[in-house]
Parts: structure tokens; C-alpha cells; sequence
């Protein structure tokens, strides 16, 4: 089991709620991600970070925001939660990096906007 | 794009029985990972092959690499009914690019 925790498990928010996931890693990891996927559907890359005060977005266009003021830190913010932010979210992190990259992934937060 | 793509979508076996499930990706590569997820949860590294390897073994798991054809497969031998989960190939330096997985069910 990977040092990788997210809060919450599970959210229920009304639309226009501001929003923050939390995610955290004990491993010492710089790099770090964030992650959407719907139920068996693929994961896309909306966020990460190669270290602290270091953030990029993904592959996919995400209205959410991130941080990285501490290694081991990594949250997520949407600003007013809409319904199509409706999704599974997953945190992973990573150590060197490079061409043995291998990502430890969270339990994920699983969000219903309504 | 680097990303795999994982074939079949779904399947679906007896207990016991052997699954194999491919991934195919678009561009020279350094190594590829296969990940396992179980439902409603994040994903779980298996097996990294380097691209200069041509075949891994990890217990059960049986992993080979064709770079000519750009392809590799998962081989789960002797299936349990917990090997049920989503199987993703990733291929990249950084960050990693999943592919959309083989959804595995075993049944007992």
C-alpha cells in the first residue's frame, strides 16, 4: 500500500460550492498528479507538478487550480463545482522520474456535484 | 501521442483459466508499465519492461514486449476471481501516459 492519501473518500456538493481536494504522500516524491476518470472509463491528466512552487496543466482542460507550496502537498480547488465535475479524482506521485517512472497512486476521491 | 491502447476492452473468463491482454502504442519508447485498478479505486503498479527486454515474469503475470510492432501483452496465468480489475499499459518518461484499459472479470 502506498504512502498516497486523499480527502475526501466520497463528496456530495450543491453547484457553485467551492471545492478542495486534499491530497498527500509521505514518500518524499517531487513529482506529482491529479488525474479525472469516469467509472471504467480512461484517466486524463489535468494537473501536475515536478516540485514545490512548480505546477502544469494536462492533457485535458480542467477549470480546476492547484498548489504546491509544501513536497508533500498537492490539493486541487474548483472554484464553484458544476455538475459535469461530476467524476473520480486520483492523486498519484512519483520519485525520479525519467525513464523508470513508476506513479503510486491514492484511493481517489469520488465527487457528485448536484 | 504515446498513449496504449489496451485490447480487449472487457473480458471476461472462468476461474483458473489464463488472460491475456494486449497493449499497442504509437511511438518509440524507453519502458512500459502495466497498472491494475480495482473498482472505485486508484491504480496499483504491476511490471515495468524495458524497451532492450523482450519478456518479464512477476509471479503469475507474464509480461512481453515487441518493440517492431510497437505492442506488448499481459499474461495472468491461473486466474482468481480477485484478479478481477481494470488492467492499464502506460508508456512515457513524464509524465506517463495511460492507455484506457482491459477491463477484467473472473469468475468463480
Amino acid at each position: 500500500e502506498a504512502d498516497i492519501y486523499q480527502t475526501p473518500r466520497y463528496l456530495v456538493i450543491g453547484t457553485g460550492k467551492k471545492i478542495t481536494l486534499e491530497c498527500s504522500q509521505t514518500m518524499g516524491h517531487d513529482k506529482m498528479y491529479w488525474y479525472q476518470q469516469d467509472p471504467g472509463m480512461e484517466l486524463h491528466l489535468i494537473h501536475y507538478s515536478y516540485g514545490v512552487n512548480s505546477t502544469e496543466k494536462g492533457d485535458l482542460s480542467s477549470e480546476s487550480t492547484v498548489s504546491r507550496i509544501r513536497t508533500e502537498h498537492f490539493p486541487l480547488t474548483l472554484e464553484s463545482a458544476r455538475p459535469s465535475h461530476t467524476s473520480q479524482y486520483l492523486c498519484a506521485s512519483s520519485d525520479d522520474g525519467g525513464p523508470q517512472e513508476t506513479q503510486y497512486f491514492g484511493p481517489g476521491t469520488r465527487l457528485l456535484v448536484l | 501521442s504515446q498513449q496504449g491502447e489496451e485490447d480487449p476492452q472487457a473480458l471476461s473468463i472462468q476461474e483458473g483459466e489464463n488472460a491475456t491482454m494486449n497493449c499497442s502504442y504509437k511511438t518509440s519508447i524507453n519502458n512500459l508499465q502495466w497498472y491494475r485498478q480495482n473498482s472505485g479505486r486508484g491504480l496499483v503498479h504491476l511490471i515495468l519492461i524495458r524497451s532492450n527486454e523482450r519478456e518479464k515474469h512477476s509471479g503469475r503475470l507474464r509480461v512481453t514486449l515487441d518493440t517492431s510492432k510497437k505492442s506488448s501483452s499481459l499474461l495472468i496465468t491461473a486466474s482468481r476471481a480477485a484478479d478481477t480489475a481494470s488492467y492499464f499499459c502506460a508508456t512515457g518518461n513524464t509524465p506517463l501516459v495511460f492507455g484506457k484499459g482491459t477491463r477484467l472479470s473472473v469468475i468463480a
